[in-house]
């Protein structure tokens, strides 16, 4: 059975940290991995990373994938107290459209 | 303007009742999803529709039924509800299958009293 695994699952930090949350998959027949950010609605769409290695980001977040390790970590710099939300990782099949996610990761951030 | 909208956001009901739960998106999306997110925030594919067509169905039990009456709609019947089917459910859309990433609706709340 696939499975996602994100750590930490709760992180407190105060405004201006660097934070970096993790994320390692078995996901048969992988293609992508993506990240998500929930607040108290919607998960909304961050990132989708298929190749190893490239570093893709926007504004204060990062977020590089390794294939051959199978993990991937999101990073926040100069966060702030908007980024306060769950962070979900998700890995996704080749042959469909079935995403796996993990547990997320509760970030905090203190003022 | 919504992308994907789902109906109603909120929904009590007590067990043994019957109730569907509607999304649409105006995407112009292909592909159409159903997820259910637990009180441990572990969100989990139930259904999957590429054009009408059910391509994912995991093991839910067959109380769940969902329809889609065209690509821009996906519903989710549920019947003789349970305690355990309290939850979040949110649908979601991508552009095709495989490639895209999903869309996520503002979900469902759903208590079974």
């Amino acid at each position: 059975e696939d499975k996602v695994v994100q750590s930490p699952l709760s992180l407190v930090v105060h405004e201006g940290d660097t934070v970096t949350l993790n994320c390692s998959y078995e996901v048969t027949n992988f293609r992508s991995l993506l990240w998500y950010k929930q607040e108290k609605k919607a998960p909304t769409f961050l990132f989708m990373l298929t190749s190893s290695g490239i570093e893709k980001k926007s504004g204060r977040l990062s977020s590089i994938l390794d294939k051959k390790e199978l993990f991937s970590i999101l990073n926040i710099t100069a966060t702030q107290t908007g980024d306060s939300a769950v962070y979900l990782c998700a890995g996704k099949e080749t042959s469909g459209s079935r995403l796996t996610f993990g547990e997320g990761t509760q970030l905090t951030v203190n003022p | 303007d919504t992308a994907v909208s789902q109906t109603p956001k909120y929904l009590v009901t007590q067990m043994g009742n019957d109730k569907s739960i509607k999304c649409e998106q105006n995407l112009g999306h292909d592909t159409m999803y159903w997820y259910k997110q637990d009180s441990k925030k572990f969100l989990k594919i139930m259904f999957s529709y590429n054009n009408k067509e059910l391509i994912i169905n995991e093991t839910v039990p067959n109380r769940f039924s969902p329809k889609s009456p065209d690509k821009a709609h996906l519903n989710l019947h549920i019947n003789s509800l349970e305690l355990g089917d309290s939850a979040v459910y949110f649908c979601a859309s991508s552009q095709a299958r495989t490639t895209y990433e999903q869309y996520f609706g503002p979900g469902t709340r759903l208590t079974v009293t």
